[in-house]
């Protein structure tokens, strides 16, 4: 069954980088682009953008562009988020998830919550 | 990118019926069928119930429905139960080739 595996909570202090990884299984990693979404402490779902595995082209929304880095390595079947200079508001957490076709997320990984805090 | 509106709270009683509203724009919600719903209860991921406007996916309650009319999604939920009580966001596609989430609803089951 297709499954999305991400990587455990950070805490980071302000300034560092953090890499979030999304492993995915049970299908073809190229065929279905891998989306990124932040939910900061009581706040909405939002979206940070995309990546498609097989083009490796990212697009990034607008708020996420600069420090946010999506990245692939097709080997491993892995998406990666990068966040470099984290922030306080930063904390959040993030998810992965295969969109099969606009916003349509069928399968999510378990989220990745990452800390910033000295 | 301005987010579709959704009422921030909607309240019903088990076995009641209650509706979603996801308000947007000619931008994303009013021209796009690419709309979505998700339930997402605290520190799990989030769930599809609805995608396309109206497609349920495989092992979704047919309790749960959609509809769109201009700019307005809905999403409906009939016979409500328990575990119904979560988080529910829309999401759409935009002209710009993005998507964007609609600020959520808290379903309360009382």
């Amino acid at each position: 069954q297709v499954q999305l595996v991400q990587s455990g909570s950070e805490l980071k202090e302000p300034g560092a980088s953090v890499k979030v990884s999304c492993e995915a299984s049970g299908y073809t990693f190229t065929t279905y682009s891998i989306n990124w979404v932040r939910q900061a402490p009581g706040q909405g779902l939002e979206w940070m953008g995309y990546i498609n595995p097989g083009a490796r082209n990212p697009t990034y929304a607008q708020g996420f562009t600069g420090r946010f880095v999506f990245s692939v390595d097709t080997s491993i079947n892995t998406a990666f988020l990068q966040i470099s200079s984290l922030k306080a508001e930063d904390t959040a957490i993030f998810y992965c998830a295969r969109d099969t076709s606009w916003g349509v997320y069928d399968s999510w990984g378990q989220g990745t919550l990452v800390t910033v805090s000295s | 990118q301005s987010a579709p509106t959704q009422p921030a709270s909607v309240s019903g009683t088990r076995g009641q019926s209650i509706t979603i509203s996801c308000t947007g724009t000619r931008s994303d919600v009013g021209t796009y069928n690419y709309l979505s719903w998700y339930q997402h209860h605290p520190g799990k991921a989030p769930k599809l119930v609805i995608y396309g406007v109206n497609n349920r996916p495989s092992g979704i309650s047919n309790r749960f429905s959609g509809s769109k009319s201009g700019n307005t999604a809905s999403l409906a939920i009939s016979g409500l139960q328990a575990e119904d009580e979560a988080d529910y966001y829309c999401t759409s596609r935009t002209t710009a080739n993005t998507v964007v989430f609609g600020g959520g609803t808290k379903l309360t089951v009382l």
